[in-house]
């Protein structure tokens, strides 16, 4: 079946400007998380959406930075005001429950230009 | 807070050579660690994991064994191919985290023909 579809794919922008990023996940998976890998690096957990609990928005490093999910589906990661730091890969997963131990199923990622 | 030590960031084999990755993590309430293979442009792609429960595990050329007592865990990978060549995460998650995977840094995997 399908897997976990991004888009855009990249993504050029000017600092001040704001971006939406997309993220499709695996139909029927409820727990839905974001990450950010920014060069050379590890992947940094941003925020977490499970059914319809509030999400867990421990990581986003500031307030320019926003996700929402609608129906449960489909997840919109915001971050206004760009500045040339949050350029980086933004990757979406999914998987079935969100419970620990659970395999996540990771996108391909957003590659996020601010120039 | 949470956090995990991946080591070496880099290294090259020779084909048909083992490679070996260890992590080392802080949260001693961690019960799950996968690890993830990733390849230039491309997300993550889960190639093995283990549960606290579990020593070792085995799936073909590639083994994870886990040391709860020490808290760290280690990726093998035998008789390597220069498809494996990619760059390899550790990450955990359970206790306090539900299913927020922390990674480690990274290892690129160089395997030369």
């Amino acid at each position: 079946g399908a897997g976990v579809s991004q888009s855009p794919s990249n993504k050029v922008t000017e600092k001040g400007k704001d971006v939406e990023l997309r993220c499709d996940p695996i139909s029927g998976h409820t727990a839905l998380y974001w990450y950010r890998q920014s060069l050379g690096q590890g992947l940094e957990f941003l925020i977490y959406f499970q059914g319809n609990s509030a999400p867990d928005k421990s990581g986003l490093p500031s307030d320019r930075f926003s996700a929402e999910r609608t129906g449960g589906s489909v997840s919109t990661l915001t971050i206004q005001r760009t500045q040339q730091e949050d350029s980086a890969v933004y990757l979406c997963a999914s998987s079935l429950m969100g419970g620990a131990g659970e395999t996540q199923y990771f996108g391909p990622g957003t590659r996020l230009l601010v120039l | 807070g949470e956090n995990v030590e991946q080591h070496p960031s880099t290294l090259s084999v020779q084909e048909g050579d083992s490679a070996v990755i260890k992590c080392t993590y802080s949260d001693s309430a961690s019960n799950y660690f996968p690890w993830y293979k990733q390849e230039l442009g491309k997300g993550p792609q889960l190639i093995i994991d283990i549960r606290s429960n579990v020593g070792e595990k085995k799936d073909q050329r590639i083994a994870v064994t886990l040391n709860k007592t020490a808290k760290h865990f280690s990726l093998h990978i035998t008789e390597t191919q220069p498809e494996d060549s990619a760059v390899y995460f550790c990450a955990f998650a359970g206790g306090t985290s539900y299913g927020k995977l922390t990674f480690g840094q990274g290892t690129i995997l160089t395997v030369h023909p």
